[in-house]
């Protein structure tokens, strides 16, 4: 059964580099079946797609994060990363990495199973 | 890109039916099937319950049905139960390989 965990660290200061990795058992990360993304979600609010990745490498995302997100994959490692730049205290959130469904190569745009999130907070 | 607009609060009593909805543009809920929901326990990770407008995953009850109309999706959830009430998500793709979610819904059963 594939399972996704989030890794980094908890604490990153203003003006930083945060920086997670989404490692995946149990299954391949390069498989033609799956694209992988970020999410996250501020303490008491909703969900906020941060970007989404392909097999293959091509990227996809939020047009508000975009001047300040990477997200790569690291295939011999079957892992993922995220890099949001320039954090400010409103980047304090859960993050949460997750897996996407393709079907015949097409995206389907939900995420079927989650990591159990990571709680990232930027402070001094 | 905006939110996709969820009403803050919902409620029954147990049993009974329950329809949340979710209202985008003709952008995104109103332009593709695409649409999913999620529900959320206190602490807990997100769970997809609909997605592509009205498919159920395995393990998910059928008291749970998606379905849209226009720029609307709903979310009904049938013959209410405990274990139910939990904060709900509505998603939707958006073109160009994006994606926006709804702002929530918590679902209180009486």
């Amino acid at each position: 059964q594939v399972q996704l965990q989030e890794s980094g660290p908890g604490l990153v200061k203003p003006s930083e580099t945060l920086s997670l990795t989404c490692t995946v058992s149990g299954g391949s990360i390069s498989r033609s079946t799956y694209y992988w993304g970020w999410i996250r979600q501020p303490p008491g609010k909703g969900l906020e797609w941060i970007g989404t990745i392909s097999y293959s490498g091509s990227t996809y995302y939020n047009p508000s994060l975009k001047r300040r997100v990477t997200i790569s994959v690291d295939t011999s490692k079957n892992h993922f990363s995220l890099k949001l730049s320039s954090v400010t205290a409103a980047d304090t959130a859960v993050y949460y990495c997750a897996r996407l469904p393709l079907t015949s190569y097409y995206p389907n745009w939900y995420f079927d199973i989650w990591g159990r999130g990571t709680l990232v907070t930027v402070s001094s | 890109q905006s939110a996709l607009t969820q009403p803050p609060s919902a409620s029954g009593s147990p049993g009974q039916s329950v329809t949340i909805s979710c209202t985008g543009t003709s952008s995104d809920v109103g332009e593709y099937q695409y649409v999913s929901w999620y529900q959320q326990h206190p602490g807990k990770t997100p769970k997809v319950m609909i997605y592509e407008v009205n498919k159920r995953p395995s393990g998910v009850p059928d008291r749970f049905s998606g379905s849209k109309s226009g720029n609307t999706a709903s979310l009904t959830v049938s013959g209410l139960q405990a274990e139910d009430e939990a904060d709900y998500y509505c998603s939707s793709y958006a073109g160009n390989n994006k994606l926006v979610f709804g702002g929530g819904t918590k679902l209180t059963v009486l």
